[in-house]
């Protein structure tokens, strides 16, 4: 079976600090990864996706970034955060070949002091 | 732009009875529309979908129908129970790469005992 994980569950970082959150998927190969932010009471926001190792695409501009550095790893990162940069940060993976159907992880809360 | 709108923000419903939960979108081009119900601080868990060349779809309480020409889809929960109490999200995508899924807002659902 097919697990997500993501690390760390909660973080709070300083304005101006950097940021990596980490996602990895096992029982897989050559997934289709995600991010997304929740800012608070508002919807599921892509931020970026990959359809494999080195390929990253980008839905928003933003100080943020995303790298895959292995099949089944993605980071999320940010060289100096922002207040707005507050929210609940979700991973999520896809089959190969398959968009739609997007299975999360359980997320990590950021606030930004 | 919103593609994808669930214009219900809460939603109350006693325990045994029916849940209804609706979702507009915009952008004819989507092919698959699914439902995820997200409790808080974990990630969406995906509930339900439907393709377009359907107009229902069935999965043991949870029935989901796709209405093409008025661009709407429903959830019903029957009957519905307190643990179904979590917040839902909407989401219609194409299947490539270039089609993520938008998700809507999120609509809140109280089941009372």
């Amino acid at each position: 079976s097919q697990t997500i994980h993501q690390w760390p569950a909660t973080l709070v970082q300083p304005v101006g600090s950097p940021l990596s959150l980490e996602c990895t998927v096992e029982g897989t190969s050559n997934p289709n990864l995600y991010w997304y932010r929740q800012a608070a009471g508002r919807g599921l926001q892509l931020l970026f996706y990959s359809v494999g190792i080195g390929q990253i695409s980008s839905e928003v501009p933003q100080n943020l970034s995303a790298s895959r550095p292995q099949d089944r790893q993605f980071i999320l990162s940010s060289k100096k955060l922002l207040l707005s940069d507050s929210g609940f940060y979700l991973c999520a993976w896809s089959w190969e070949g398959l968009y739609y159907e997007q299975y999360f992880g359980p997320g990590t809360r950021l606030t930004v002091t | 732009d919103q593609q994808v709108k669930q214009n219900s923000p809460s939603l109350s419903v006693q325990e045994g009875r029916i849940s209804i939960l609706n979702c507009d979108y915009t952008n004819s081009m989507f092919d698959y529309f699914l439902w995820y119900k997200k409790y808080p601080a974990e990630g969406p868990t995906f509930l339900i979908s439907i393709s377009s060349i359907k107009d229902k779809n069935e999965d043991g309480r949870f029935t989901v129908f796709l209405n093409k020409s008025a661009k709407h889809l429903s959830l019903h929960i029957v009957p519905s129970q307190p643990g179904d109490s979590a917040v839902y999200f909407c989401a219609a995508s194409g299947n490539n790469a270039g089609n993520m899924l938008t998700f809507g807002g999120g609509t809140r659902l109280m089941v009372k005992p």
